[in-house]
């Protein structure tokens, strides 16, 4: 069974349309995240629930909406879409510890963004 | 957060140990260093965490000395399918982890 999982794996789409990435983990975790990897292999967080709730939103344009209807989805949801949108989207989870104890995060495969 | 230097790449050959070296020299007291490996198109991968001293898995050995101003991967015997993006990082810690990637390095195995 896969333990973070996206969809789509590829999304092809036009500037100025409207997409949607979902995520979906099935390890219990109670903290989501979403990092985007430019075409520079830099991986950079974007987001990160736990048990729903945002808690790291770094500078990210407000084009960038994510929602978390439970615990084990986090969906990233982008608006208008632009050029420099194109990047591979990972999704991540993991459960946070306590005592200082850096939890591993587990990545999803990536959703491959790229727009025209 | 501290920031993590690492080469830029390096290469070795298959059935060579591979030593990688990540200097942070602003690690915090609670910070914990931890590295990912990244396959081309695959997410990063947790292999090994450590606080100080040597810690050693089925995959990898860290070590790392008193001052924890640096640390080394060691991958024994490393394979063609070795070949990856290893990245150094270093924890805030405490929960709610934002994991800061750097540049990595660049591991080509050859045969």
């Amino acid at each position: 069974d896969t333990a973070v999982s996206q969809t789509p794996k590829y999304l092809v789409t036009q500037m100025g349309n409207d997409k949607s990435i979902k995520c979906e983990q099935n390890l219990g975790h109670d903290t989501m995240y979403w990092y985007k990897q430019d075409s520079k292999k830099f991986l950079k967080i974007m987001f990160s629930y736990n048990n729903k709730e945002l808690i790291i939103n770094e500078t990210v344009p407000n084009r960038f909406s994510p929602k978390s209807p439970d615990k084990a989805h986090l969906n990233l949801h982008i608006n208008s879409l632009e050029l420099g949108d194109s990047a591979v989207y990972f999704c991540a989870s993991s459960q946070v510890l306590a005592g200082g104890v850096q939890e591993t995060q587990y990545f999803g495969p990536g959703t491959r963004l790229l727009v025209l | 957060l501290a920031k993590t230097t690492q080469p830029i790449s390096m290469d070795s050959y298959e059935g060579q140990e591979v030593n990688i070296t990540c200097s942070h020299n602003n690690i915090a007291t609670n910070d914990y260093i931890t590295w990912y490996q990244q396959f081309p198109s695959q997410g990063p991968r947790f292999i090994i965490q450590g606080y100080k001293t040597k810690v050693t898995n089925e995959v990898a050995s860290l070590f790392i000395p008193a001052d924890r101003k640096s640390s080394t991967l060691s991958l024994p015997r490393v394979s063609l399918s070795d070949t990856a993006v290893y990245y150094c990082l270093v924890g805030v810690g405490g929960g709610y982890n934002k994991l800061i990637f750097g540049a990595g390095t660049r591991l080509a195995v050859h045969p």
